[in-house]
């Protein structure tokens, strides 16, 4: 079956701006969680949205947040882009949860100019 | 909360050497431990799990990992590794409560395996 899928693969912004990341989990999985992967921060989690509601979040500012949809796809948004922001974002599905063996999409690079 | 430690940033290793990927954790709680892998430009595959039952769990690609509860340890082993194995490794650790407890992963540890 299909895998997880991000769109877009890369994308390039400029400071203050904001963008939209998108994410089509694996069919049947109702959990979506988005991590940032950073060289100096490593993975961290963002968060979880389960059946169209938020259900754990990380710890990162309110200019970070993300929706998920009926048939589980979700969205993340992140507004007001600064510098740090550049990074890879990963978005990850499994059926229940977040602590559970996740299904990575192979990622969007934001790159912040 | 949950924390994880990869001991090594870097291991050099020639083909067909064994090789272990050290990994230490820390929790107040039980936990489900997890070993992924990210190659070049790609996302993080998953190489195996501890979710519960036998210490010793067996995951893809010929890869192992053992559960040490009393040296909260989950080291990663491989008896002999192939050039492909060329990637960085990633130890998560996470609650067994999948409606408030997430992913802590590790800080990765590259393995590099030379011909």
């Amino acid at each position: 079956k299909a895998g997880v899928t991000q769109t877009p693969r890369y994308l390039i912004k400029t400071r203050g701006q904001q963008v939209t990341l998108s994410c089509s989990p694996i069919s049947g999985h109702r959990s979506v969680s988005w991590y940032q992967q950073t060289p100096g921060q490593g993975l961290q989690f963002l968060f979880e949205y389960f059946s169209e509601t938020q259900r754990n979040k990380g710890n990162f500012p309110g200019r970070f947040s993300g929706r998920q949809f009926s048939n589980s796809r979700s969205e993340m948004n992140v507004s007001t882009l600064e510098l740090g922001d550049s990074a890879l974002y990963l978005c990850a599905s499994s059926r229940d949860g977040s602590n559970q063996p996740q299904h990575f999409g192979d990622g969007t690079r934001l790159s912040i100019l | 909360a949950q924390s994880v430690t990869q001991l090594d940033s870097q291991v050099p290793v020639f083909e067909e050497a064994p090789v272990e990927l050290r990994c230490n954790y820390s929790s107040s709680v039980s936990v489900y431990l997890f070993w992924y892998v990210q190659y070049p430009n790609q996302g993080l595959q998953l190489l195996l799990k501890y979710l519960s039952g036998s210490t010793l769990v067996k995951g893809i690609n010929g890869f192992e990992a053992e559960f040490n509860k009393s040296q909260t340890s989950f080291h990663l082993r491989k008896p002999s590794v192939h050039i492909s194995d060329t990637a960085e490794y990633f130890c998560a650790v996470s609650g067994t409560s999948y409606n408030t407890d997430k992913l802590i992963f590790g800080t990765g540890t590259r393995l590099q395996v030379f011909p």
